[in-house]
């Protein structure tokens, strides 16, 4: 079974478009740990951010904020002001205990900012 | 180096041909996990090192597939009599100790089996 689920395939916006990301997870951790990466083409995972399964503390660090919600079992991600350097394939992961913290990633979003 | 470094970065091989990726690690890193990458698709887990301790291996695909890690820093993963459905980015990724920690990915070898 998919643990997590990037139901957004593919997103297309226009420059300086704000756009949110949907990932949904599945644990019965208590602890565990979700992630957001970002494959540009050159094809290298860049990670962006962590969230431990007890910070339900939303964030916006310039452009990017993140939206963690226990209750719905989802992490979102936003961009505001969207530009063309952003187009990149987008991870969402979930590390748990119950496969020694490695990473069971999403099937990705791939977004593209046209000018 | 600052980050995790793989080689080679591309690989072309023959159906039938053993191949050998490397993956060096964000030194100090205990941690080391190999990923394949389909395209269009997301990674798909294959193996976790502690140290030297290969502790899963569970998404290895089949018995052609083999890593190691002998002295707890260096990896690398052998293929054997490579397939055409072998064809993939493998990606290795390193972690420092502490299971929450962040996962640094490295560029990835991309294999192609002809």
């Amino acid at each position: 079974a998919q643990k997590v689920t990037q139901a957004q395939t593919e997103i297309s916006v226009v420059e300086k478009e704000d756009v949110t990301l949907d990932c949904v997870y599945e644990t019965r951790d208590t602890t565990y740990y979700l992630f957001w990466y970002k494959q540009p083409p050159s094809g290298e995972l860049v990670f962006l951010i962590r969230r431990n399964s007890f910070d339900e503390q939303n964030e916006i660090s310039g452009r990017y904020s993140w939206n963690f919600q226990k209750s719905t079992s989802s992490f979102n991600f936003t961009i505001t002001a969207s530009q063309v350097v952003d187009s990149a394939v987008y991870f969402c992961a979930l590390s748990e205990a119950q496969t020694g913290y490695a990473l069971n990633f999403g099937k990705g979003t791939s977004l593209l900012v046209t000018p | 180096g600052a980050g995790v470094s793989q080689s080679p970065r591309y690989k072309v091989a023959k159906r039938g041909q053993d191949v050998a990726l490397r993956c060096d690690p964000i030194s100090g890193h205990v941690s080391l996990f190999w990923y394949q990458q389909a395209l269009g698709q997301g990674p798909e887990f294959l193996t976790y090192f502690q140290n030297e301790a290969q502790l899963d291996k569970s998404g290895l695909p089949s018995d052609r597939f083999f890593a190691e890690r002998p002295e707890g820093s260096v990896s690398t993963l052998k293929i054997q009599r490579t397939q055409q459905e072998d064809s993939a980015v493998y990606l290795c990724a390193s972690r420092s100790q502490g299971f929450g920690n962040t996962i640094y990915f490295g560029e990835g070898s991309w294999l192609t089996v002809v």
